[in-house]
């Protein structure tokens, strides 16, 4: 149980163009939903809290212009990256939390999506 | 700001030894902490999570964890190869945000 998949799995691009990436929940219910991002050799670094029906919640630093989220059922939420440039150039990681309440249950991880953006 | 440390390592240890794993946190309202391991290129998976003082035991994975020293720690017994990876610890914070420390690389030496 509590499997996350996000597609792709990987991914290159060209400057400029927009890339979307999919995290799905496919054995529970995830009212909440998380977006991560990390560099090589760094810890992952919260980018976004995505809810179900609402509009996400982006951390300090983070362009919610460029990074599109849209989380439009309880299993499925999309990232996407706008215009992207080489710097956005990651390893982008999706998590889930099961329906039942914030801070009760732990987050499970899509298995990452990683963006090339040449 | 919130933070989370931890040693980046590497910490080797021999096969069948006993790997420990340290963690301190700055939110002392914190109230759930976790343990994930992480493969080169794969995304995080969940080891243990410990929400009270004392240890918690799963298999061959105890966690610890001291609120008031804001501490929490992982023990690995009889650490096998397949152990080695990069272990991250991850503090909810009083937001319900997950804060991540910068991992610390364990080498299981057969």
């Amino acid at each position: 149980g509590a499997v996350v998949s996000q597609h792709p799995s990987w991914v290159i691009c060209k400057s400029g163009t927009s890339v979307k990436i999919e995290c799905r929940s496919l054995d529970f219910q995830a009212t909440t939903m998380f977006w991560y991002r990390q560099f090589p050799k760094q810890s992952l670094m919260l980018m976004a809290t995505s809810n179900e029906g609402s509009k996400a919640t982006y951390e300090q630093g983070v362009e919610k212009d460029k990074f599109l989220i849209n989380h439009a059922s309880l299993t499925l939420s999309t990232l996407t990256v706008t215009s992207a440039h080489p710097e956005d150039s990651s390893f982008y990681i999706c998590s889930a939390e099961p329906a039942g309440g914030p801070g009760v249950n732990e987050q499970f991880f899509g298995p990452g999506t990683r963006l090339t953006v040449l | 700001q919130k933070e989370v440390e931890q040693n980046s390592g590497p910490l080797s240890v021999p096969e069948g030894a006993i790997a420990s794993l340290n963690c301190t946190y700055s939110d002392r309202g914190s109230q759930s902490f976790f343990w994930y391991r992480q493969y080169s290129g794969k995304s995080p998976e969940l080891i243990m999570s410990i929400y009270s003082n004392g240890d918690k035991e799963d298999g061959r994975f105890t966690a610890q964890l001291n609120k008031a020293s804001q501490y929490v720690s992982l023990l690995i017994r009889d650490s096998q190869p397949s152990d080695s990876a990069t272990y991250l610890c991850a503090v909810m914070d009083s937001s319900y945000k997950l804060i991540f420390g910068s991992g610390t690389r364990l080498l299981v030496r057969p």
